[in-house]
């Protein structure tokens, strides 16, 4: 079946340590989209990309990075810059970039806790 | 003012009873609007979208779309209480260059209780 997949589920990180979050689809869509998710709060756009070797920051990038070599993945990695990085990831797609209805498939997240 | 905005809840219905959630969004032009269900510790998913001014009924689910006065609603009628879940309204909002290119802006979410 086709989906994301996001690795890990749970992730627990010392303060000062770079974690990187893993996302993976196999739907062959060219947009990919890391959104962030506080307790009680809707989801704020980190990063997306529209194509292969291609990104932009979205509201709130400050702290983290991306990468986009593979169609198929989009990595996501919460830097030590970050200053209060405990919260729900997730990762989305869509087909394409731009036009049309857009609809977002999710994964099924990576909850991160800071120690 | 917040891009988008949804009524703070949470909302509590009785079985059987009609749940209704509203958004109002701030940028004009939007074009596209989705809602979302997430239940706890999971992964939002889409139940209904809406493009034209108007209604749109899906089974249970009847979306509304007002783009004068800039607001979409969800109605859930006979609602369960499968139903509890949180509600994110989303809309694709247009950045300063006129494109949106999919990104969404979502609301901060309307919990919503059904009991028996």
């Amino acid at each position: 079946d086709g989906g994301i997949t996001q690795s890990p589920k749970y992730l627990f990180r010392k303060e000062g340590q770079n974690v990187t979050l893993s996302c993976e689809q196999n739907l062959n869509h060219d947009a990919m989209y890391w959104y962030r998710q506080d307790p009680g709060q809707g989801l704020r756009l980190i990063y997306y990309s529209q194509i292969v070797n291609d990104f932009q920051k979205g509201d709130i990038a400050e702290g983290y990075s991306v990468s986009r070599e593979k169609k198929e993945s989009f990595p996501l990695t919460v830097t030590s810059a970050q200053k209060n990085p405990t919260a729900f990831y997730l990762c989305a797609s869509s087909k394409s970039p731009g036009g049309g209805a857009n609809v977002l498939t999710f994964g099924a997240g990576s909850r991160l806790t800071v120690l | 003012q917040k891009e988008v905005e949804q009524n703070s809840g949470p909302l509590s219905v009785p079985e059987g009873a009609i749940a209704s959630l509203n958004c109002t969004y701030s940028d004009r032009v939007s074009q596209s609007f989705f809602w979302y269900r997430q239940y706890s510790g999971k992964s939002p998913e889409l139940i209904m979208s809406i493009y034209s001014n108007g209604d749109k009924e899906d089974g249970r689910f009847t979306a509304q779309l007002n783009k004068a006065s800039q607001y979409v609603s969800l109605l859930i009628r006979d609602s369960q209480p499968s139903d509890s879940a949180t509600y994110l309204c989303a809309v694709k909002i247009m950045d300063a260059g006129g494109t949106s290119y999919g990104k969404l802006t979502f609301g901060q979410g309307t919990i919503l209780t059904v009991h028996p």
